[in-house]
């Protein structure tokens, strides 16, 4: 069974520094999808980024990317020139790509909180 | 792109009491649906997802139980609530076709208080 583990379960960066979250994941298939959200106090549930697994290249949005390393079932979180407004839970998430049958299957989440 | 309503958006029952959380997706067919559910200041867990009308796939035994009537709605339900029931709960699709499911879309959330 597929499983999402973020070993961080909270972490602090000074405003403007780069802060990278963890994440990794354990699966038997060789394509699916990989995404970052972004949870406010709100509890709405944004999304921040995705990465196919067939895609070798590194998903960037702007101040936010992805160091994907598949063999190493590896999906990190970069966030750069860190704004007050980051400051949120994240997950990530796993979903598979071709199983009807499938779940998508967060990690337990991060808590980033920036400092001013 | 697709719409997930929920409600209601908050509820207090008390312990014992029954539970009926509604889901309904708007902009799409014969989506895939999920529950989940999130503790305060925890993860997302997974309760339940479906594949289709009357197709129930349960993650975690408890005391709840989930039906998908038709296509577009997926229903939460309790017979008897307990406080560990409490929390937030989560109506999730995946956007497009069978196989290009590319971003997860959410609800807006329940929360559940169970006193």
């Amino acid at each position: 069974a597929q499983t999402v583990t973020q070993s961080q379960p909270e972490m602090s960066v000074q405003e403007a520094e780069t802060v990278t979250l963890s994440c990794t994941y354990d699966t038997s298939e060789s394509d699916y999808y990989l995404f970052w959200y972004k949870q406010p106090p709100s509890r709405q549930m944004i999304l921040v980024i995705r990465q196919e697994a067939y895609k070798q290249q590194n998903a960037t949005e702007n101040r936010f990317s992805v160091n994907f390393q598949k063999a190493a079932k590896s999906f990190s979180l970069k966030i750069s020139d860190s704004q007050l407004g980051d400051a949120a839970m994240y997950f990530c998430a796993y979903r598979s790509f071709f199983n009807r049958d499938d779940k998508i299957i967060f990690g337990k989440g991060t808590r980033l909180h920036i400092l001013p | 792109s697709q719409t997930i309503h929920q409600w209601p958006a908050t509820l207090v029952q008390p312990v014992g009491s029954p539970l009926s959380l509604e889901c309904t997706v708007e902009g799409t067919s014969n989506p895939n649906l999920y529950w989940y559910r999130q503790a305060a200041g925890r993860g997302l867990q997974l309760l339940f997802y479906s594949v289709g009308i009357g197709q129930i796939s349960s993650e975690v035994p408890q005391n709840l139980s989930a039906s998908r009537p038709q296509d577009r709605q997926f229903i939460l339900s309790s017979k008897k609530l307990l406080l560990s029931d409490s929390g937030f709960y989560l109506c999730a699709s995946p956007g497009g076709a069978q196989g290009s499911g590319n971003t997860i879309y959410f609800g807006e959330g329940s929360w559940l208080t169970v006193v």
